[in-house]
């Protein structure tokens, strides 16, 4: 039973072109994320949703837009592709907002654009 | 905010040899403190993590960490590491009153058998 996961696992495109990554947690988690790790291991976080709404964003261009459609669900559409946007992105989840709690992760995705 | 430092990028060690690594935080309150290993390819795992209480901490794998709040900091240690502890370990800081959890840099860890 995986807890988060994430397809696809990796995703190779071209610059310019529009995709997806899907997150679903079956934990019963009220918050979700999502996090770029660079090529130095470097982990960012990017969105955090509670209960679908939107209660992180920290800088990131807006050609990045974050969907919930429910509680169990946090995919990442990202528009207009560029070379810098190659990265590892994690979707997380943990129990609640506000709590300081523990994070669960899921595997990542590898984008690389060509 | 809070923040978080990891001094070493690098570390290798022997296999069976002890391990220490180094975490310090910035953070007004009392933060709440995990260590996360990330085998390659792999997604995060949750080693140990510290809320309060007890300041000398246990985890999986048989690692342990020390808070230390005079030193803001808190390390990680083993002390026999196997060469299936190679990995990456990320520690972070988390606060009460928010979910905006602070990843540092990582530390690679190599073990020579």
């Amino acid at each position: 039973d995986t807890a988060v996961s994430q397809t696809p696992k990796y995703l190779v495109t071209q610059m310019g072109n529009d995709k997806s990554i899907k997150c679903e947690q079956n934990l019963g988690h009220d918050t979700m994320y999502w996090y770029k790790q660079d090529s130095k291991k470097f982990l960012k976080i990017m969105f955090s949703y509670n209960n679908k709404e939107l209660i992180i964003n920290e800088t990131v261009p807006n050609r990045f837009s974050p969907k919930s459609p429910d509680k169990a669900h946090l995919n990442l559409h990202i528009n207009s592709l560029e070379l810098g946007d190659s990265a590892v992105y994690f979707c997380a989840s943990s129990q609640r907002a506000g709590a300081g709690g523990e994070q669960f992760f899921g595997p990542g995705t590898r984008l690389t654009v060509l | 905010a809070q923040s978080v430092t990891q001094p070493d990028i690098h570390i290798t060690v022997s296999e069976g040899a002890s391990l220490e690594l180094r975490c310090n935080y910035s953070y007004g309150a009392t933060p709440y403190l995990f260590w996360y290993v990330q085998s390659p390819g792999q997604g995060l795992q949750l080693l140990l993590k510290y809320f309060s209480g007890d300041t000398l901490v246990q985890g999986i794998k048989g690692f342990e960490a020390e808070f230390k709040r005079s030193q803001s900091s808190f390390n990680l240690r083993k002390p026999s590491v196997h060469w299936s502890d190679a990995a990456e370990y990320f520690c972070a800081v988390g606060a009460l009153n928010n979910n905006d959890m602070r990843f540092g840099a990582g530390t690679r860890l190599t073990v020579k058998p």
